[in-house]
């Protein structure tokens, strides 16, 4: 197994344009996390999955974020309408669920970057 | 309202000193505590996962342990190497949350360097 992937690795736009990203999970994984993090700070969560359901979206986070996991595979993070605020390290995280605990695996993450 | 610490924010060893970090949560009804590395415009990678029931964890040169009642883990580094130096981030599982998502709370990190 290869691990969380992320594409693409960074991403530079203009305010305004949307951008996608793209997250693999490990392949038995039933769980999928999106976080964001900024330099200095912890990851900031941002919306989870469990198979292909999305149970739980940050209250931080506005209308312009969407994110899917269609097959309960590959997860994308859409931002529409970017904002130089929303320059950031966006981290994938996958994990397998079994019982209360979890042990999360992080992707390499795609380094946003708003002009 | 669960909160983590880590001190010190920064860290400056030689080569080859043993070295502890320090993490520590207000509230002990936690399920696991996990420690990642991450180096500079990286994601994380996950070092030692402590269950909630379980006083310690090692790998390789790497020791965790967990003290829920005092509220405190420590990572320990033996033998440190240049290749140790990145900044380590502890995250604390919580409260069930909605969705049945036990969320992480997430420390600022702990900065280290290690110099040759």
């Amino acid at each position: 197994d290869t691990g969380v992937s992320q594409d693409p690795r960074h991403k530079i736009t203009k305010r305004g344009q949307n951008v996608t990203f793209r997250c693999d999970p490990i392949s038995e994984h039933n769980r999928l996390y999106w976080y964001r993090q900024t330099l200095g700070q912890g990851p900031e969560f941002l919306t989870y999955f469990q198979n292909e359901a999305q149970l739980e979206k940050s209250r931080l986070l506005s209308d312009r974020f969407s994110a899917e996991r269609p097959k309960g595979s590959f997860s994308t993070l859409e931002i529409q309408r970017t904002e130089q605020g929303d320059s950031a390290m966006y981290l994938c995280a996958s994990s397998l669920l079994t019982g209360d605990n979890e042990k999360l695996f992080f992707g390499s993450g795609t380094q946003l970057s708003v002009l | 309202k669960q909160e983590v610490t880590q001190i010190p924010a920064a860290l400056s060893v030689p080569e080859g000193e043993n070295l502890v970090l320090n993490c520590s949560f207000t509230d002990s009804a936690i399920y696991n505590l996990q420690w990642f590395r991450q180096d500079p415009g990286k994601g994380l990678t996950s070092l030692l996962l402590i269950q909630s029931s379980q006083r310690e964890q090692t790998s390789g040169r790497l020791n965790a342990s967990l003290d829920k009642s005092s509220g405190r883990s420590t990572l320990y580094i033996a033998a440190s190497q240049p290749g140790d130096s990145a900044t380590y981030l502890c995250a604390v599982r919580g409260v069930l949350a909605a969705g049945n998502n036990r969320k992480l709370i997430w420390g600022l990190g702990t900065s280290l360097a290690v110099n040759p």
